[in-house]
């Protein structure tokens, strides 16, 4: 079936503009998470949706990095005023409810401030 | 606070030898760990998964341990193929579904 979806694959912007990075889950997944990777670095955890529950905003870096998941399926992440520093692949993972542990990664949105 | 711990050095290996990654942990036991592999440009792809009360896991030329005592997983690739060269990655989950992941190790397999 198919796998997690991101789009865009690839998005370099300006200094000072918003972006909205798509995800779009494996079909039926109730968990879906966001992460940031920086060169030779570890996966960030920026925040994660279950179901229909409050989701865990705990890893934003900072009040500039929302998102969204609408209707339990697709989630958007947006970053506000974006920094150089901002600069990362920013990759998105779902999971089913009956294997919890384990995630399945979408390809990743390169994101580039200049 | 928790860290987890992967080799930051590359693992070269000749084809048909067994490659084995070592991922260790501070402080409490995870209740899971995964590994996930990595290839460039790509998104981690899940591989397996063990629970704290597991010792060993087997998925085709995959083998993970995990060792409470040691604190420490490993993780085998037997008969490894030049095709099993990225980078690997593992993550443990304790009280919530929020995994911490290590930074990966690269393995790189001669032909």
């Amino acid at each position: 079936g198919a796998g997690v979806s991101q789009s865009p694959s690839n998005k370099v912007t300006e200094k000072g503009k918003d972006v909205e990075l798509r995800c779009d889950p494996i079909s039926g997944h109730t968990a879906l998470y966001w992460y940031r990777q920086s060169l030779g670095q570890g996966l960030e955890f920026l925040i994660y949706f279950q179901g229909n529950s409050a989701p865990d905003k705990s890893g934003l870096p900072s009040d500039r990095f929302s998102a969204e998941r609408t209707g339990g399926s697709v989630s958007t992440l947006t970053i506000q005023r974006t920094q150089q520093e901002d600069s990362a692949v920013y990759l998105c993972a779902s999971s089913p409810r009956t294997a919890t542990y384990e995630q399945y990664f979408g390809p990743g949105t390169r994101l580039t401030v200049t | 606070s928790q860290k987890i711990e992967q080799n930051s050095e590359a693992l070269n290996i000749q084809e048909g030898k067994t490659a084995t990654l070592t991922c260790n942990y501070t402080n409490y036991s995870p209740a899971y760990l995964q590994w996930y592999r990595q290839d460039p440009g790509r998104g981690p792809v899940f591989l397996l998964l063990i629970r704290e009360n597991e010792k060993e896991k087997r998925k085709e030329r995959l083998k993970v341990t995990f060792d409470t005592t040691l604190k420490q997983s490993l993780f085998h690739i037997t008969a490894s193929q030049p095709a099993d060269s990225a980078t690997y990655l593992c993550a443990f989950s304790g009280g919530s579904y929020i995994p911490t992941f290590g930074r990966g190790t690269s393995l790189i397999v001669h032909p």
